[in-house]
């Protein structure tokens, strides 16, 4: 299976830390996208990297990918309470038979106190 | 620009009926994807379509699921005969292309399903 997992599978922290998500993968990739979804709702895109990248920024997160390690990091810098929520990572695989589709981990939930 | 719409955003059904989820991509997206999330899970890949082509469905069961994206209208995923495990969230997601181009996937609200 190419699912990414993310880790830690949730994180509490005080508002104006930084939060730092994982998310490891399996197989070859041609990109691998980071999702927020708040309870209940739909997914939000955060940010695209190509297998091509090392790393990525807009605004307070900060997107990094090591192919030869098959993980990515998510940096959300300065949290606010507005940050709380499920965060996932998603690959594209570079595979003919897959191309594309998702692949998507269980996700991290994330919690910022005030 | 309206992103990717959803209907109904809830739906209960009782065992042995069907379910119709519609989904209108992104204006101009001619790529569309299902995706399937249960409680506490990730999202799992279900079918992808083009325009009046599926192109891989390799995620969806053979049984009783369809899906069909019309030259005209919204995509539609088809579930008959629904049982309790079919509850579910049910996303759909757009792309001007290819996700192996590189695209974003937009994803809508989705359609949460409850078989009773």
């Amino acid at each position: 299976s190419q699912q990414g997992e993310e880790d830690p599978q949730a994180l509490s922290i005080q508002e104006g830390e930084n939060a730092t998500m994982n998310c490891s993968y399996k197989t070859s990739i041609n990109n691998l996208q980071w999702y927020r979804q708040n309870s209940g709702r739909g997914l939000v895109h955060l940010i695209l990297i190509r297998s091509n990248e090392r790393e990525k920024h807009s605004g307070r997160l900060r997107v990094t990918l090591d192919t030869s390690k098959k993980s990515s990091s998510l940096l959300i810098t300065a949290s606010r309470a507005a940050d709380t929520a499920s965060y996932f990572c998603a690959t594209a695989s570079d595979r003919g038979s897959t191309l594309g589709r998702l692949y998507f981990g269980r996700g991290t939930q994330l919690t910022v106190w005030p | 620009n309206a992103g990717v719409m959803q209907n109904p955003r809830h739906l209960v059904r009782r065992r042995g009926q069907e379910a119709r989820l519609r989904c209108s991509p992104v204006k101009g997206h001619s790529h569309v994807y299902w995706y399937r999330q249960l409680p506490e899970e990730g999202l799992k890949f279900m079918v992808y379509l083009q325009k009046e082509n599926i192109i891989d469905e390799s995620g969806m069961p053979k049984e009783r699921f369809s899906a069909e994206f019309p030259k005209e209208g919204p995509s539609i995923l088809r579930i008959q005969q629904v049982v309790r495990g079919d509850s579910a969230a049910y996303f759909c997601a757009s792309s001007p292309s290819g996700s192996w181009a590189g695209d974003t996937q937009y994803f809508g609200p989705g359609t949460r399903l409850t078989v009773l």
